[in-house]
């Protein structure tokens, strides 16, 4: 079954560069596959940020970028704002059963 | 306007049944691969169940197969939750997404608000 490691926080300052990692462990077999990423605000519904490991859904800014090494996929925000203070959470679909996998969510602070 | 609309949600004792809807509009819902996902209060997302385009096929997740039935209406622009057997651990918002076609499952682009479910005896 496939699991979805992120970190619990990610912070940085207005104006830097950030990173989300998000880390694809399976114990039967590696999928590898590309992941989505989403932002969710409190109290509100996700929002797609990117998809298929690196596209960007039109409307969504620049600043946020996807890649992936390995087994690890990453989510970039750069020039970081105020409003990208929220939960991002990566996903991917696997396979076999589950199916479709979240990460634990990573929460971002703006310092 | 895109539109995804949820309701059906409330309180419920453990044991008990609910039925969630998702009212579309705006896009060809019929089209589309639709999920329901949910989030506990102050947990993560959790993926449940999705269905095909068409109907034809459903996949749960282990956490809530054999107790939870999803099912469209295309001629309705309508997805369903069916929830039996409900335990204090299915409490949660429950959304609706919806998966392009084409697009590698899990890439859900459109959400509804979310409904909540309270599983409280």
């Amino acid at each position: 079954q496939s699991v979805l490691t992120q970190p619990a926080s990610v912070s940085g300052s207005p104006g830097q560069s950030i990173s989300i990692s998000c880390t694809e462990v399976d114990s039967d077999v590696a999928t590898y596959t590309l992941v989505s990423w989403y932002q969710q605000y409190p109290g509100k519904a996700p929002k797609l940020m990117i998809y298929e490991g690196s596209k960007r859904p039109s409307g969504v800014s620049d600043r946020f970028s996807g890649s992936k090494s390995g087994n690890t996929a990453s989510l970039m925000i750069s020039g970081l704002r105020a409003e990208d203070e929220a939960d991002y959470y990566c996903c991917l679909s696997a396979p076999h059963g589950p199916w479709v996998v979240f990460g634990g969510g990573t929460k971002v602070t703006v310092l | 306007q895109v539109q995804l609309v949820e309701s059906g949600g409330g309180v419920v004792q453990p044991g008990g049944s609910l039925r969630l809807s998702c009212a579309t509009s705006g896009f060809s819902f019929s089209t589309y691969v639709v999920h329901w996902v949910r989030q506990a209060p102050g947990k993560g997302l959790e993926w449940v169940a999705l269905i095909s385009f068409d109907g034809s096929s459903q996949y749960y997740s282990n956490s809530v197969k054999g107790r939870f039935t999803i099912s469209r209406d295309n001629s309705l622009n309508t997805l369903y939750l069916q929830m039996n057997s409900l335990r204090p651990e299915d409490t949660a918002v429950y959304y609706c997404a919806t998966n392009p076609p084409r697009w590698l499952l899990g890439s859900f682009d459109m959400w509804g608000l979310g409904t909540m479910v309270t599983v409280s005896s």
